[in-house]
């Protein structure tokens, strides 16, 4: 068993629809949570980053992270063709240290 | 501010040359990650460095692979005898000290993509 699962996707919405991207994972000692946007042939770009459980809103994107199930989220309101990319949901802490666990990532078509 | 950097973008090599990857890290960024992303899949941890220290580098193949963060210059991820599975991209990020604020926040460079013939 990985120790983070992601759907690969690939995931195609319409212009403006609410998208849910989800993780979940078996170590239950992390602690921080992220979310990263990866455009084809660029680097990861960080877009929320979380600590323990509960909600974070920045903009159209909004992260939760449910400790006791072992399950994250990102969503996106209002999607835009500009959101195409995969997502990486990635998470570290307790005895990993500062190494982090990445998902496979998610692709995301969000179609005019 | 400029963010991290890595060179070269692109690098060609045959079986069993050396490879060499260089991060500069954000300004004031004092650790070092470095991943490799295979295609349709997600980033490998390989090695977590600190200036002159490395701490974690239990996803490298220590017996071809070597990294270093010295005091002055950039990180270097090397190969010393590259195989064809070795192709791939390398990511670097960094992240700011745990005492400035930092607890996992990665950065990350825009990658060298390895092709080995």
């Amino acid at each position: 068993q990985k120790e983070v699962e992601q759907d690969p996707g690939p995931l195609s919405v319409p212009e403006g629809a609410i998208v849910s991207l989800n993780c979940t994972y078996s170590n239950s000692a992390f602690q921080y949570f992220m979310w990263y946007r990866q455009y084809s042939r660029k680097g990861p770009e960080l877009l929320m980053y979380t600590y323990s459980s509960g909600n974070k809103e920045d903009g159209r994107f909004t992260a939760q992270v449910d400790k006791s199930s072992k399950y994250i989220s990102l969503f996106i309101r209002d999607s835009q063709p500009s959101d195409s990319a995969t997502y990486l949901c990635a998470m570290l802490g307790g005895t990993g240290g500062f190494k982090t666990s990445f998902g496979a990532g998610t692709i995301l078509l969000v179609k005019a | 501010n400029a963010g991290v950097m890595q060179n070269p973008r692109h690098l060609v090599r045959r079986r069993g040359q050396e490879a060499r990857l260089r991060c500069s890290p954000m300004k004031g960024h004092s650790h070092v990650y470095w991943y490799r992303q295979l295609p349709e899949e997600g980033l490998k941890f390989m090695v977590y460095l600190q200036k002159e220290n490395i701490i974690d580098e239990s996803g490298m193949p220590k017996e071809r692979f070597s990294a270093e963060f010295p005091k002055e210059g950039p990180s270097i991820l090397r190969s010393q005898q590259v195989v064809r599975g070795d192709s791939a991209a390398y990511f670097c990020a960094s992240s700011p000290p745990v005492a400035s604020g930092g607890s996992g926040e990665q950065f990350f460079g825009p990658g060298t993509r390895l092709t080995v013939l």
